[in-house]
């Protein structure tokens, strides 16, 4: 069974940095694309980030180019998300999120969220 | 960036009939469109992609479908588990957007 577990999320000042993990299992995690999606409280949902199958490339919104970096570890099956320069209108759930193939761009399977709020 | 414009952003409908929600793309997504449905508190669940293709493990009672650009989801047979919110993607190009989400709702 695919499982997507993420932690780490939490309450944060704006401008400080947070990084939060999502643990995969149940699949191969090396075969496949993986990235995150957030979602605002009572808002619909944004891709944020996209990482491929060995993380040798990364495609980011333009919001936060710059500000976040989406990683992998292949090894222990994790995929990350490093946010720096948080800003209020960062404050969201994220989603951990499958891509179904490699180069196939919609998400087959999801992370139950984590809560980020940056706030003062 | 493509803008997908959902409709309607609220629907209620009764056990039994059968629904559709409608996204429009600002330009040609050549049928790369996917369709998830999220019960309150949950994270999203793959119905639809390639807009007409079920996911496994999905009803038959929903259904994608195009014209152009305009998109649409139906459900048939509407059972009270259906009623939560759904989205739509475009799985086009980057970034990848989604529409702002219906929430389907019983009568």
């Amino acid at each position: 069974e695919v499982q997507l577990v993420e932690s780490g999320g939490g309450l944060v000042q704006p401008g400080r940095s947070l990084k939060f993990s999502c643990a995969a299992s149940g699949f191969t995690f090396s075969d496949y694309a993986m990235a995150w999606v957030r979602q605002a409280p009572k808002k619909g949902l944004e891709w944020v980030a996209t990482i491929i199958y060995d993380g040798s490339s990364t495609y980011y919104r333009d919001s936060v180019k710059g500000r976040f970096t989406i990683s992998r570890d292949n090894a222990k099956s994790t995929l990350y998300l490093q946010m720096d320069s948080l800003r209020s209108e960062d404050t969201a759930t994220y989603y951990c999120a499958r891509h179904p193939t490699e180069g196939i761009p919609y998400f087959d399977y999801w992370g139950q969220g984590v809560m980020v709020t940056v706030s003062s | 960036d493509i803008q997908m414009t959902q409709s309607p952003a609220s629907l209620s409908a009764s056990l039994g009939e059968t629904v559709t929600i409608e996204c429009l793309a600002s330009e040609d997504i050549y049928s790369n469109l996917a369709w998830y449905q999220q019960k309150p508190g949950k994270s999203p669940q793959l119905l639809i992609y390639d807009a007409s293709s079920l996911q496994d493990g999905v009803p038959s009672r929903f259904s994608g479908s195009e014209s152009g650009t305009q998109y649409s989801l139906e459900i048939n047979s509407l059972q009270s588990e259906d009623a939560v919110t759904y989205f739509c993607q475009q799985h086009h190009d980057y970034p990848y957007t989604f529409g702002a989400g219906t929430k389907l709702e019983l009568k």
